[in-house]
């Protein structure tokens, strides 16, 4: 079983929708928790940054984390086709100094938003 | 703010060959990550440097190597390529007070 499981899609939708994307984990220890965007031919942008369980608003995007179920979500409301990415889930355990430590990250969900 | 610069974006190896990738990190940042990204597999953990000492190393064989320099520039070096190891190929650049890493834009590797 890998620690971070997320379903690779894909999910079309129309403009204006409301989209959920969604991980499972197994590793009790992840804290940190990350939702990544990712275009063709670019490396992964860091959308969303959440510690520990509760909800996280940033304009149309909304993170949520529920750590007794190790499950984690990410809502986009209002899509626009420039949402369209492969999106992908992150998790770190690691509390070492000043950084994260190893990432784990979900297979990743590709999503277009069509018009 | 520059971000982070990998090179080279492409290249294209020989089985058998080596092959070394750079990465310079944002700068302040001392921690650099190296990972590998394929369709089947998706992103999977390399490496970690932090202030030029490996923290924490992935799952892959010994011809997968890395350094970080003083600069917190960092390479990773390939030997004795295969087929499989085609891939893009990310540089993370974190630091302290930043949330969550910074991702540089990948080299593509194409072994044949």
């Amino acid at each position: 079983q890998k620690e971070v499981e997320q379903d690779p899609g894909p999910l079309s939708v129309p403009e204006g929708a409301i989209v959920s994307l969604n991980c499972t984990y197994s590793n009790s220890a992840f804290q940190y928790f990350m939702w990544y965007r990712q275009y063709s031919r670019k490396g992964p942008e860091l959308l969303m940054y959440t510690y520990s369980s509760g909800n996280k608003e940033d304009g149309r995007f909304t993170a949520q984390v529920d750590k007794s179920s190790k499950y984690i979500s990410l809502f986009i409301r209002d899509s626009q086709p420039s949402d369209s990415a492969t999106y992908l889930c992150a998790m770190s355990a690691d509390t070492r100094g000043s950084t994260l430590g190893r990432l784990y990250f979900g297979r990743g969900t590709q999503l277009t938003v069509w018009p | 703010k520059a971000g982070v610069t990998q090179t080279p974006r492409y290249l294209i190896k020989t089985r058998g060959q080596q092959v070394t990738l750079s990465c310079s990190p944002i700068s302040g940042h001392r921690s650099v990550s190296w990972y590998q990204q394929t369709p089947g597999q998706g992103l999977q953990f390399l490496f970690e440097y932090f202030s030029e000492t490996q923290r924490n190393k992935g799952n892959f064989p010994g011809r997968f190597s890395g350094r970080q320099f003083s600069n917190s520039r960092s390479e990773m070096n390939v030997s004795t390529l295969e087929l499989g190891d085609s891939a893009l190929y990310l540089c993370a650049s974190g630091g302290q007070g930043a949330l969550g890493y910074t991702f540089g834009s990948g080299t593509r590797l194409t072994v044949v």
